[in-house]
């Protein structure tokens, strides 16, 4: 099955910084990969997904890159503020029911 | 928006109960799972449900079972909860598309 590495588990950075978190995947169908973005006592939540057909997407101040040649995604933020500080799991499925998630980075952005 | 919502956010309960997680959501998705999150470990997956009165099993199902008699309520049951149950639950639901899952905020259950 599916396996998912999330790299690095911890990460720190200065305010205005920018932060960059790496996935790698094992299973070459998987085509649909979600970012979620998860904050003290809640439950995570969507910040941006990339299917396979795209090789990099922009929202604001977030972006995700994909090869999928490599089979790697990764999740860049720039201008990084303290209200980034948060956990971030990266995720890769097949367009079905079988997502599977990276063990989670921890982002403390300091002010 | 969509709204997944779980019925308690902290319960303690004791070795031995049984015990009822609830999840609710309101956009009439056909697909809705269980994860329990545990520090370093990510969120496994014990059980999901395509539609109603259907379920498959995940992961980590062993010690738990679920119920979905509704397409907007998937329960969690732990039959006999035991300490290394304690843990965070999440529940999530998907639509037929995207393959988007949508979370609801969590329950932290201890059992002493």
């Amino acid at each position: 099955g599916e396996n998912v590495e999330q790299h690095p588990s911890t990460l720190s950075v200065q305010e205005g910084d920018s932060a960059v978190i790496k996935c790698t995947y094992s299973d070459s169908a998987s085509n649909y990969f979600p970012w979620y973005k998860q904050e003290l006592g809640k439950g995570p939540q969507l910040i941006i997904d990339i299917r396979s057909n795209v090789g990099e997407k922009k929202d604001q101040r977030i972006a995700v890159t994909l090869n999928k040649t490599a089979k790697h995604f990764s999740l860049h933020i720039t201008e990084t503020q303290p209200e980034d500080s948060a956990v971030y799991f990266c995720a890769a499925s097949k367009g079905n029911n079988d997502m599977r998630f990276g063990a989670g980075t921890r982002l403390t952005v300091k002010p | 928006d969509v709204k997944v919502t779980q019925s308690s956010r902290y319960l303690v309960k004791r070795t031995g109960e049984k015990v009822f997680l609830e999840c609710v959501q309101d956009m009439d998705h056909e697909n809705m799972f269980w994860y329990r999150q545990d520090p370093g470990l990510g969120l496994r997956l014990i059980y999901f449900s395509y539609d109603v009165k259907m379920k498959e099993k995940g992961d980590i199902p062993e010690g738990y079972s679920v119920s979905r008699e509704k397409k907007e309520r998937f329960s969690l049951i732990l039959e006999s909860a035991s300490t290394n149950q304690t843990s965070m639950y999440l529940c999530a639901s998907r639509g037929r598309l995207p393959d988007t899952q949508y979370f609801g905020p969590g329950t932290r259950l201890t059992v002493l």
